[in-house]
């Protein structure tokens, strides 16, 4: 079976710019989240989606949003890209929208210059 | 609210027992994880536990939950240089949503 998969790995960006992240879930899988992990502040909950709905969202500003397709992909975009928001962003899928096992992603290390 | 604590470093010689600890506030926490993280890599999922229970062991790692106390353990048996790694506690709580709240991490350095 195969795991979370999340595209690119490595991504370089200019401030000001925007930037899409694509994960795809373990088949079967129908919740999809997102989370910021940086040296600072660890790692942070963005939100979560679950059958194409917007499930929860953490405490982040409007540039991030997030949507998930009816194949259970999901991706992430951040628009007006910062300095700060430079960091590893990792994908989570569980089977359900209950207290599963959530399985991680490689993440994709974003660093906006 | 939601908050999870561990200390920083450990520090343990090769073939010792580690223990590495954590305590979280939310008692409506429902499972609780232990997540490894090497360089450069992602999070694996290492073990959880419900909260229903007390005490979980998967091979050379053993889960201690005191929900009283609010306090998760994560001991590694015959530690190994490739146990080297930060290792994270995590919950989660009901909410029809999966939403996990992790730890600052607890970077283990095993000695040769």
């Amino acid at each position: 079976k195969a795991g979370v998969t999340q595209t690119p790995r490595y991504l370089i960006k200019t401030r000001g710019q925007q930037v899409t992240l694509s994960c795809s879930p373990i088949s079967g899988h129908r919740s999809v989240s997102w989370y910021q992990q940086t040296p600072g502040q660890g790692l942070q909950f963005l939100f979560e989606y679950f059958s194409e709905t917007q499930r929860n969202k953490g405490n982040f500003p409007g540039r991030f949003s997030g949507r998930q397709f009816s194949n259970s992909r999901s991706e992430m975009n951040v628009s007006t890209l910062e300095l700060g928001d430079s960091a590893l962003y990792l994908c989570a899928s569980s089977s359900t929208t209950g207290n599963t096992e959530a399985f991680f992603g490689q993440g994709t290390r974003l660093t906006v210059v | 609210g939601e908050d999870v604590e561990q200390s920083l470093f450990l520090s343990v010689r090769e073939g010792d027992s580690s223990v590495i600890n954590c305590t979280y506030t939310d008692s409506s926490s429902t499972y609780l994880y232990w997540y490894k993280q090497e360089p450069g890599a992602g999070l694996q999922l290492l073990t959880y536990i419900f909260s229903n229970m007390d005490m979980k062991q998967d091979q050379r790692l053993t889960v201690l939950l005191n929900k009283k106390d609010k306090h998760l353990s994560l001991r590694i048996a015959d530690t190994q240089t490739g146990d080297s790694a930060i290792y994270f506690c995590a919950e989660s709580v009901p909410g029809g949503y999966q939403k996990v709240t992790f730890g600052t991490g607890t970077k283990l350095q095993v000695i040769p």
